[in-house]
């Protein structure tokens, strides 16, 4: 079965320090994998996506993410934090059976301190 | 102009009552879904329609009916109102692309039953 563990609940970082949230996925099929952001009262929006082209992959805001096949891992990362980087963040995995299915992660909470 | 829109936004009801809510999608995506964003923002798929025919349905209760008239639109019906049912209901669109299968999220409606 398919599924996608985001370690850590929450994280909180300084402002201008490096953003690290965890994510690991299991899938018995090449995945898709993905970074969605939610911010307060609002829907998901994609931050990256990883669909077997380049294993690091860049997205907007600065974030990037890496897969890597062998640790079964697709963290997302952030060189310096910004106060408006705050926000909810999951990871998911989309596949297609028939139709795409997307199982998302429990999520990170990302507080952003100044 | 809103990409995926889902009225109403807020919805506070008595159990046992019965509630709609409305989603369009103007990307011209072949797929909608909904998925339900529970208090501890746990994100569960409910149901995926694919041009207007039901791919997935995730083990929900009957008392939830999804009715999508056009693959613009997808409508969710909540019959005999539990307060379990309280969460946020997203609904989404997308592509159906083997390369992608990227979720466009609507702002998501908040139910709160009573």
């Amino acid at each position: 079965a398919q599924s996608v563990t985001q370690l850590g609940s929450h994280v909180s970082v300084s402002e201008g320090a490096l953003v690290l949230l965890r994510c690991n996925y299991s899938s018995s099929v090449p995945p898709y994998l993905f970074w969605y952001v939610q911010y307060p009262n609002q829907g998901l929006q994609l931050l990256l996506k990883y669909t077997s082209a380049a294993t690091l992959v860049k997205g907007i805001n600065g974030f990037e993410a890496e897969f890597k096949k062998s640790e079964t891992s697709f963290h997302l990362t952030k060189p310096s934090a910004h106060m408006s980087d705050a926000a909810e963040y999951f990871c998911a995995v989309t596949l297609n059976t028939g139709g795409f299915k997307t199982i998302f992660g429990a999520g990170t909470r990302l507080f952003v301190k100044a | 102009d809103t990409a995926v829109s889902q009225t109403p936004k807020y919805l506070v009801t008595q159990m046992g009552n019965d509630k709609s809510i409305k989603c369009e999608q103007n990307l011209g995506h072949d797929t909608m879904y909904w998925y339900k964003q529970d208090s501890k923002k746990f994100l569960k798929i409910m149901f995926s329609y694919n041009n207007k025919e039901l791919i997935i349905n995730e083990t929900v209760p009957n008392r939830f009916s999804p009715k999508s008239p056009d693959k613009a639109h997808l409508n969710l019906h909540i019959n005999s109102l539990e307060l379990g049912d309280s969460a946020v209901y997203f609904c989404a669109s997308s592509q159906g692309s083997l390369t992608t299968g990227e979720l466009f999220f609507g702002e998501g409606s908040r139910l709160t039953v009573l």
